[in-house]
């Protein structure tokens, strides 16, 4: 599986958007892009994915680039409940035994 | 239903005992996995299990040993752990099928080795 840069941390002010990038310059064809957040203690929690398309879910949104070698994490109205690590995580759907090896991510940090 | 729950929440164990983790999903998932992760750091992988067989095995030590009853169950049996095994040890299942492998994670088992 392809490995992932991402900056160990970013701020963000409450109610505005936090987009967090990601670096994924040896992506291959098969692997999509998946992102998770934990928040401190819990069990890492699903944001959202994509294959090469840009996404929408009522949690973010995810911008992938045209050439696939990095995508963008968008938070359109960050509270501080989204304090947490995002980690962006490159996969392989192909195979059933594909891993999701997770990168050190960022610690997303909201203020008041 | 989005939930996995994981068995005991806290467990507490000598080097010389024999304990297991529980970890269920009742989404129909046929992908779950076993992950290990040490404070501030991220979620190493350990197991993997599709369609209830062992896929994935990154090397663990034997002293733990995951079994899969069934598409709902998954264990880990531990025997013999050394001090620096303590970490909390999280669950997740999948859908596990190509472009549906978003995880979903357990809350954890927190595990200390005296």
């Amino acid at each position: 599986d392809a490995k992932t840069t991402q900056p160990p941390s970013m701020i963000c002010a409450e109610g505005r958007a936090a987009n967090l990038p990601c670096n994924h310059s040896t992506i291959s064809g098969n692997e999509y892009v998946y992102w998770y957040r934990q928040i401190h203690s819990q069990g890492p929690q699903y944001i959202i994915h994509g294959l090469k398309n840009n996404e929408t879910n009522e949690m973010a949104s995810l911008i992938i680039t045209e050439d696939r070698k990095s995508s963008t994490l968008i938070l359109p109205h960050a509270t501080l409940r989204d304090t947490a690590v995002y980690y962006c995580i490159v996969r392989d759907d192909n195979t059933n035994a594909g891993k999701s090896t997770f990168g050190d991510g960022t610690t997303l940090t909201v203020k008041p | 239903d989005t939930e996995v729950t994981q068995t005991p929440k806290h467990l507490v164990m000598g080097m010389t005992n024999k304990k297991s983790l529980k970890c269920e999903q009742h989404m129909g998932h046929r992908a779950m996995y076993w992950y290990k992760q040490k404070a501030k750091k991220p979620p190493e992988l350990m197991f993997v299990y599709s369609y209830e067989k062992l896929s994935i095995n990154e090397s663990v030590p034997s002293r733990f040993s995951p079994e899969c009853p069934n598409s709902s169950l998954l264990n880990l049996h531990l025997h013999a752990l050394q001090p620096e095994d303590s970490a909390l040890y999280l669950c997740a299942s999948s859908q596990g099928d190509r472009g549906r492998f978003e995880q979903y994670f357990g809350p954890g088992t927190r595990l200390t080795v005296t």
